[in-house]
């Protein structure tokens, strides 16, 4: 398996414009996660899914974000209208449980280094 | 509220000595701990867990260390190489690891040889 992976790997917007991030889970795996990391707050979860459905969006900053999962190997965050404070690295994860697999945890894809300007 | 913390956002250790990082936690109900890895451009990667049945793990050069009573824990690498420079990421589950997982804001180590 080609991991979890993750698009674009950079993307430059302009404030206002929407921005969408891609993500391709490991095949069989339940889960699917989005985190953003920024140097204030770390990781910080954002939105997750088991089975295709969203568990729990409460990480999820602003209306402004949203997140689908139209089938199991396939996921999009979207942000409209994309803000500068939006600026960070943006990575998905999966795996079998939602504690993380026993003894490998989560897959992360490479992120995605979104600059919003 | 930040749920699990490392409070050294860095750390410098000479190759061949011990590295030693910390975690300390706040919920209680935090049953599952988990260290990641972290290269530049690169996503976080597993390196190690431990379960709240255990007070210590071991894998190769990379033990972790749980002490409930303080909400606790520690990652020693020993002994450190030049390739362990990286960030490395503290992580919590509860529930017997059936809730996503939190983490700590990192703490970057540098090994210099």
């Amino acid at each position: 398996d080609a991991g979890v992976i993750q698009s674009p790997r950079h993307e430059v917007t302009e404030m206002g414009q929407e921005v969408t991030l891609r993500c391709k889970p490991i095949s069989g795996h339940d889960y699917l996660f989005w985190y953003r990391q920024t140097m204030m707050r770390g990781l910080e979860l954002l939105i997750y899914f088991n089975n295709n459905v969203p568990i729990d969006d409460s990480g999820m900053p602003e209306d402004r974000f949203s997140a689908k999962m139209p089938n199991a190997s396939f996921s999009t965050l979207k942000i409209q209208p994309s803000e500068p404070r939006d600026s960070a690295v943006y990575f998905c994860a999966s795996s079998l449980g939602a504690g993380g697999s026993p003894n490998y945890g989560y897959t992360f894809g490479s992120g995605t280094r979104l600059t919003v300007v | 509220d930040q749920q699990v913390k490392q409070n050294s956002p860095s750390l410098s250790v000479q190759e061949g000595r011990i590295s030693i990082l910390n975690c300390d936690y706040t919920n209680s109900m935090f049953d599952y701990f988990l260290w990641y890895k972290k290269y530049p451009a690169e996503g976080p990667t597993f390196l190690i867990s431990i379960s709240s049945i255990k007070d210590k793990n071991e894998d190769g050069r990379f033990t972790v260390f749980l002490n409930k009573s303080a909400k606790h824990l520690s990652l020693h690498i020993v002994p450190s190489q030049p390739g362990d420079s990286a960030v490395y990421f503290c992580a919590a589950s509860a529930n017997r690891g059936n809730t996503p997982l939190v983490f700590g804001k990192g703490t970057r180590l540098s090994v210099i040889a």
